[in-house]
C-alpha cells in the first residue's frame, strides 16, 4: 500500500535561507506524489503534483520538488524563504484508487524575520 | 482555482447533542465529495467519499450511523455528527473534485469540540 512519511514535524528557518522540507514514501507502483500547503483558516492549496512526465517538479511560489526513485523521496525545496511561506506542509501519495489520497503527518515551517 | 466554503467554521457542543457541517462548492459542480478527518498534530484521514445522489462510501472503521453524509446537489454536502463525543472532537475537512478536473478543493474546516 502506498504511504508517505514527513521526516521532520516542524522546521525552522531564517527569511531569506533555503528551505527543505522532506518527505520519503512507500509504493509499489509508481507512485503519484504531491505536496500541498494549509495556512491557518485556509484549505489546502495544491503546491506542485509529480506525475512521472519529469523528475523535477516546479510548483507555485517558487517552491519544487524533486522524485528520487533510488531514495524513495520526494522533498520540497525553495531557495529563499518568506514569511508568508510560514505554514503547515502535507506530503501526499494518491493511492491505486483514484479518490485515496494518503497524508503525511505535516511539516510546521517557521520563517523567522 | 476553486473556492470551496465550510459552515461553521468553528463549533462547539454538548455530549450527546448532534452537529452539522455544510461544505459548499462555489465554482463548479462537485460530481464527488470528500470528507476528512485530522487530529492535532497528525495528518488528515479520509473518512468518506460521496458522489451526489448516491450513498457515501465510508472507509474502514468509520460509522456510517455516526456519521451521516448527505450529497444533496453538485455544489452542497453535508456531514452530521450524531450524538457526539468528546473523543469526536477533530477538524473536519471537506474536499471536492468535478468533471474532467483531477485535483482536488480543499474547504478551510470545521473545528469540533465536544464538551
Amino acid at each position: 500500500a502506498q504511504s508517505v512519511t514527513q521526516l521532520d514535524s516542524h522546521v525552522s528557518v531564517s527569511e531569506g535561507t533555503p528551505v527543505l522540507l522532506r518527505c520519503n514514501y512507500s509504493s509499489s507502483y509508481s507512485p503519484s506524489l504531491s505536496w500541498y500547503v494549509q495556512h491557518p483558516n485556509k484549505g489546502l492549496q495544491l503546491l506542485l503534483k509529480y506525475t512521472s512526465a519529469a523528475t523535477l517538479v516546479k510548483g507555485i511560489n517558487g517552491f519544487e520538488a524533486e522524485f528520487k526513485k533510488s531514495e524513495t523521496s520526494f522533498h520540497l525545496t525553495k531557495p529563499s524563504a518568506h514569511m508568508s511561506d510560514a505554514a503547515e506542509y502535507f506530503c501526499v501519495v494518491r493511492g491505486n484508487n483514484n479518490n485515496d489520497m494518503r497524508f503525511g503527518a505535516g511539516t510546521r515551517l517557521t520563517v523567522k524575520p | 482555482g476553486a473556492v470551496v466554503s465550510q459552515h461553521p467554521s468553528r463549533v462547539i457542543c454538548k455530549s450527546g447533542t448532534s452537529v452539522k457541517i455544510e461544505c459548499r462548492s462555489l465554482d463548479f459542480q462537485a460530481t464527488t465529495m470528500f470528507w476528512y478527518r485530522q487530529f492535532p498534530k497528525q495528518s488528515l484521514m479520509l473518512m468518506a467519499t460521496s458522489n451526489e445522489g448516491s450513498k457515501a462510501t465510508y472507509e474502514q472503521g468509520v460509522e456510517k450511523d455516526k456519521f451521516l453524509i448527505n450529497h444533496a446537489s453538485l455544489t452542497l454536502s453535508t456531514l452530521t455528527v450524531t450524538s457526539a463525543h468528546p473523543e469526536d472532537s477533530s477538524f473536519y475537512i471537506c474536499s471536492i473534485k468535478g468533471g474532467t478536473r483531477d485535483t482536488q478543493y480543499f474547504g478551510p474546516g470545521t473545528r469540533l469540540t465536544v464538551l
